[in-house]
Order: C-alpha cells, then structure tokens, then sequence
C-alpha cells in the first residue's frame, strides 16, 4: 500500500516570503510520480508541480519548486515570492506508474494562509 | 481548452434514494476516473476507467458502481445513500500518464 503524510495542517507566510511545505510519502514501487495539487476555495484542483521519481533534478515551475529525496522519501514544495493569490490547501499526491489507470494517493493536506 | 464536465454541478439527494453523476472527459482522453472528497478530507479514489473497461479500483463502496461508454464519457451510479455520501465528487481524464486533468466536482448533499 502507498501512503501519503503531510504533517502541517496549517502554514502561514508573509506575501512575499518564502515558505515550504513537506511531504514524506512510502511505496515499494521503484517507478512513480510525485505532484502537489492545489485547492483553492473554489475546490478545483489545480496541478503545481510534478515530479518522475526516476529523475534526480528537481522540478520547478516559476516560483514553484520541490526539493525531491528519493532515498528519504521525502517531496516537499516551495514556494518563493508567495503570493495573496497562492492561499490555498495544497496537497502532496503519489501515482504509480505501472501502466494501468491507477488512482492518485493523496496526503492529508497543508492549509496556506498568506498574510499581507 | 476544452476541460472535463461534470454533471450536474450540484445535487441534493434524501437518504435511500439514488443519484447519477456523469463526467465528460477531455476530447481524445481515454481514461477516467472518479474521487470523492468528504468535507475536510482529501481526495480519495474511487474507480478508474481504461477504453470503456474498469482498470483500477479503489475504496468505493458496493452501493457505488460505475462504467464508461462508448463516447467515453462516464457515470457514477449510487444507490441506497447514506448520510456519510455527502462529499464533493471528482472526475478526472487523461491520455497518457501520468498526468489527470480534474473537473470542476459534483456536490452531493444527501438530507
């Protein structure tokens, strides 16, 4: 079974600052995804980032970036620059990439509060 | 750029009582697949769908069922619901891994 664990239910930054979110996850899959999907109050789920575990560089999107440790299982996020726009749940989310059409497994969940 | 459509965007049920939500991927998507998501909680997978044949399964309920036509849009059936159904509904599509594109969600209130 793969498992997800977020262990901040709640972040606050300063617009502007930099804040990072963790993520630890556990699969005995050598192939696999990682993402971070954020929910705004919309409830839409939106892809941020996503990482193949198969690649050692770390993935970035703008001010978006993770910091990937395989050998830790460990996939957390950064965010630089945060923004009003960046409050939101973000959620860490695992996909094995076996083939089929598997289901995500999603962490708990970071709620990010940015304050002005 | 065309997305998923998920239909209807709300829906308000009795308990007993059954409910059908549909899901219209992205043209050209052959994969479907189906979250709930209870208030508070994350996303949790449900049923998958590749080429209008079930893929991959995960904590749905035997109350649930689920299938893919043949125009490749999908529909969630659920039957006898309970209270503890309330929950926001997710469709997903994709063409390739590993990427899903999520719709917007059906809101299911069940009174």
């Amino acid at each position: 079974a793969q498992t997800v664990t977020q262990s901040q239910p709640e972040m606050s930054v300063q617009e502007a600052e930099t804040v990072t979110l963790s993520c630890t996850y556990d699969t005995s899959e050598s192939d696999y995804y990682l993402f971070w999907y954020k929910q705004p109050p919309s409830r839409q789920m939106i892809l941020v980032i996503r990482q193949e575990a198969y690649k050692q560089q770390n993935a970035t999107e703008n001010r978006f970036s993770v910091n990937f440790q395989k050998a830790a299982k460990s996939f957390s996020l950064k965010i630089s620059d945060s923004q009003l726009g960046d409050a939101a749940m973000y959620f860490c989310a695992l996909l094995f990439s076996g083939g089929g059409a598997d289901g995500l497994t999603f962490g708990k969940g970071t709620h990010l509060i940015i304050q002005p | 750029a065309a997305g998923v459509i998920q239909s209807p965007r709300h829906l308000i049920k009795e308990k007993r009582e059954t409910a059908t939500l549909k899901c219209y991927p992205i043209p050209r998507h052959d994969t479907v697949y189906w979250y709930q998501q209870g208030p508070g909680q994350d996303p949790q997978f449900l049923i998958s769908f590749y080429e209008k044949m079930q893929s991959d399964k995960g904590s749905i309920p035997d109350r649930f069922s689920a299938q893919q036509f043949s125009d490749y849009h999908s529909e969630l059936n659920m039957s006898s619901l309970e209270l503890g159904d309330s929950a926001l509904y997710f469709c997903a599509s994709s063409s390739t891994l590993p990427r899903q594109y999520f719709g917007p969600g059906t809101r299911l209130t069940v009174l």
